[in-house]
């Protein structure tokens, strides 16, 4: 069966400190794969998607960058830090776009 | 822009009561998600409506989309305190990504 893991599960960071969050999946092959942010109290917000090794796409503007060096390995990546990039950040996979994302068990970020 | 409304945002019910939650969305979908998500933790797949008229049943949710309507509802029967949860809806975008919207969410409070 396929697994996602995430971690760490939380964390928390100075202000611009830099940033790596790594997930990866099992028991699946060429995933798509997806961050989110969901800040405190609302809904997902949806970063960045990959359909495959080295491709990224961004749907929102921002200091943050997601990398894929590997089919099953997703990583969100910071050079400074802010404020506002504190959340929760939930990574996710499907099989293909018209398949149910399954999420991780997420990073809750701090900021100080 | 797909754009997605849920109500009510926060719902406090008794047990043994039913109640509906609606999703509304703005631009043509015909695929649409339910999770839940429980107090500090990640999100769990519940329902997958794939075409317009769409009915699913699991426990005490039932879940329904009109595609026409660009609404889905999600069906409480007779609550139990361990539905208490946050729920989502989350259409698919059409066309160019295909990503999923997610609303602010149903905070649900089933108190005995």
């Amino acid at each position: 069966s396929q697994t996602i893991h995430q971690w760490p599960a939380t964390l928390v960071q100075p202000v611009g400190s830099p940033l790596s969050l790594e997930c990866t999946v099992e028991g699946t092959s060429n995933p798509n794969l997806y961050w989110y942010r969901q800040a405190a109290g609302r809904g997902l917000q949806l970063l960045f998607y990959s359909v495959g090794i080295g491709q990224i796409s961004s749907e929102v503007p921002q200091n943050l960058s997601a990398s894929r060096p590997q089919d099953r390995q997703f990583i969100l990546s910071s050079k400074k830090l802010l404020l506002s990039d504190s959340g929760f950040y939930l990574c996710a996979w499907s099989a293909n776009s018209n398949q149910p994302q399954h999420f991780g068990d997420g990073t809750r970020l701090s900021i100080l | 822009e797909l754009k997605v409304e849920q109500n009510p945002l926060f719902l406090s019910m008794q047990e043994g009561k039913n109640y509906t939650i609606y999703c509304n969305y703005s631009t043509t979908s015909d695929r649409l998600y339910w999770y839940r998500q429980d107090p500090g933790k990640s999100l769990e797949s519940l329902f997958v409506l794939l075409s317009n008229g769409a009915v699913k049943q699991e426990g005490r949710l039932m879940a329904s989309l009109d595609t026409k309507a660009r609404l889905s509802t999600l069906h409480i029967t007779a609550a139990v305190h361990d539905l208490s949860a946050t729920y989502f809806c989350a259409p698919q975008s059409m066309g160019g990504s295909e990503k999923l919207v997610f609303g602010k969410g149903t905070k649900l409070t089933v108190n005995p």
